[in-house]
Formats: structure tokens, C-alpha cells, sequence
């Protein structure tokens, strides 16, 4: 069955950092791939996605590009703020009505 | 804004309660979804429903059931609540997708159940 594996937290990094999440996922056949963020206290939402290869996804300087030959989908920001602290979801979809598949999140704090 | 509420943040039943969670999406979405998190665990799907009556099994349905009479409603439902149902639970809604195109799921607040 399809899965989604992401690298295990928590992270935790000095404000500026470079920040990269690891992603891969397993799938029969070529789905549509995603990140949420879960800030505190609150529910999941959508951070970026990417629908087929070599797609990149960005928002909130938060960059992931879609790699197929790799089975990937690493979340990346360049410089890191306090205010990016949350639980990060790494997440596929094989058809359009197929219920999400999510990783175990990532737990990030930053540090001022 | 696309808002899903859910009746409460935070609950507390006792074991063999019966416990009912409510969601409401206000974006007359076809698909709804229950999730519980926990630590360690990740997001897993409980139940989810692609319209009015229906209702499909996710990966971890035994102990609950949902029931879906109106569009904009998902509820979930403890027939007895059990100390290993206390988790954060998170509903969610979202459109129909058509072919390969995104498919954004938009997600409640949460409501954190404690049985005990």
C-alpha cells in the first residue's frame, strides 16, 4: 500500500537556520504530494503541494520539490524563524477522491 | 474562509460513556474525515464519507462509528468509550477532486478527549 515516511523529530534549530525535513513515499502509481503544518494548539493546514515531477511547491518561504527518480519530497527553508515552530505532515494522494496518506510529523522547534 | 468546527476542544468522559464528537464544514464539501493523533503515531483515519448516508472504514474503525444525515455534519461516536480512545481527535473536509488535480483536505481545531 502507499506510505509516506518522513524523518523523526524533534528538530531543533537556532532562529536563521537552514531548515530541511526529509520526505519519501511509497506508491503504486503517481500521486499528488503535500506538506501540512500544525501549529500549536491548532488543526493541520496545507503548506504546499506539488501535483507531478519536478513540480515545486512553495509558500512562506518554504520550498519542496517533487522527485520522482528519488520517490521524494523534502521540505526546505532557508532561514528559519521563532514563528515556524510546529508539527510538519508529509502527505500523498493517489487520486483525486482517495483519502490522504500522512507521515508521522516532524516536530520543529526554533530557538531565538 | 473555508472554516470546520468541531463542539469542543476539550472533552472528558468516563469509561463505557457514550461519546458523541461533532464536526460542521460550512463550504459544502462532499468529503468529510475523522483523524485521531497521537504521539508517535501520526494522523490515522478512522471513518470518512463521500456524501449524505455514506460512510467508509479507515485504518483504525473498531470502537467507533459516524454518522453522516446532513452534508455539512460528520459526527463521531464512542458506543463505549475506552481509556485507549483518549487522543486528539481532528475532523476534516474537502471537495471533490476531479482527475489527478490537488486535493486539499481543510481541517478543525481538534477536540482533545480524555476518558477515565
Amino acid at each position: 500500500g502507499n506510505s509516506v515516511t518522513q524523518m523523526e523529530g524533534p528538530v531543533t534549530l537556532s532562529e536563521e537556520a537552514f531548515l530541511t525535513i526529509n520526505c519519501t513515499y511509497t506508491a503504486t502509481g503517481y500521486p499528488s504530494l503535500f506538506w501540512y503544518v500544525q501549529y500549536p494548539g491548532e488543526g493541520l493546514q496545507l503548506l504546499l503541494k506539488a501535483t507531478k515531477a519536478d513540480d515545486k511547491g512553495s509558500n512562506k518561504g518554504f520550498e519542496a520539490t517533487y522527485r520522482k527518480e528519488t520517490t521524494s519530497f523534502h521540505l526546505e527553508k532557508g532561514s528559519v524563524q521563532v514563528s515556524d515552530s510546529a508539527v510538519y505532515f508529509c502527505a500523498l494522494s493517489e487520486s483525486g477522491n482517495t483519502p490522504l496518506v500522512f507521515g508521522k510529523g516532524t516536530r520543529l522547534s526554533v530557538i531565538a | 474562509d473555508v472554516k470546520v468546527t468541531q463542539s469542543s476542544r476539550y472533552l472528558v468522559k468516563r469509561t463505557g460513556e457514550k461519546v458523541f464528537l461533532e464536526c460542521v464544514q460550512d463550504m459544502d464539501h462532499e468529503n468529510m474525515f475523522w483523524y485521531r493523533q497521537d504521539p508517535g503515531l501520526g494522523l490515522r483515519l478512522i471513518y470518512f464519507s463521500y456524501d449524505v448516508k455514506m460512510k467508509e472504514k479507515g485504518d483504525i474503525p473498531e470502537g467507533y462509528s459516524v454518522s453522516r444525515e446532513k452534508k455539512e455534519r460528520f459526527s463521531l461516536i464512542l458506543e463505549s468509550a475506552s481509556t485507549n480512545q483518549t487522543s486528539m481527535y481532528l475532523c476534516a473536509s474537502s471537495p471533490v477532486s476531479g482527475g489527478r488535480g490537488f486535493y486539499e483536505q481543510y481541517f478543525g481545531p481538534g477536540t482533545r478527549l480524555t476518558v477515565t
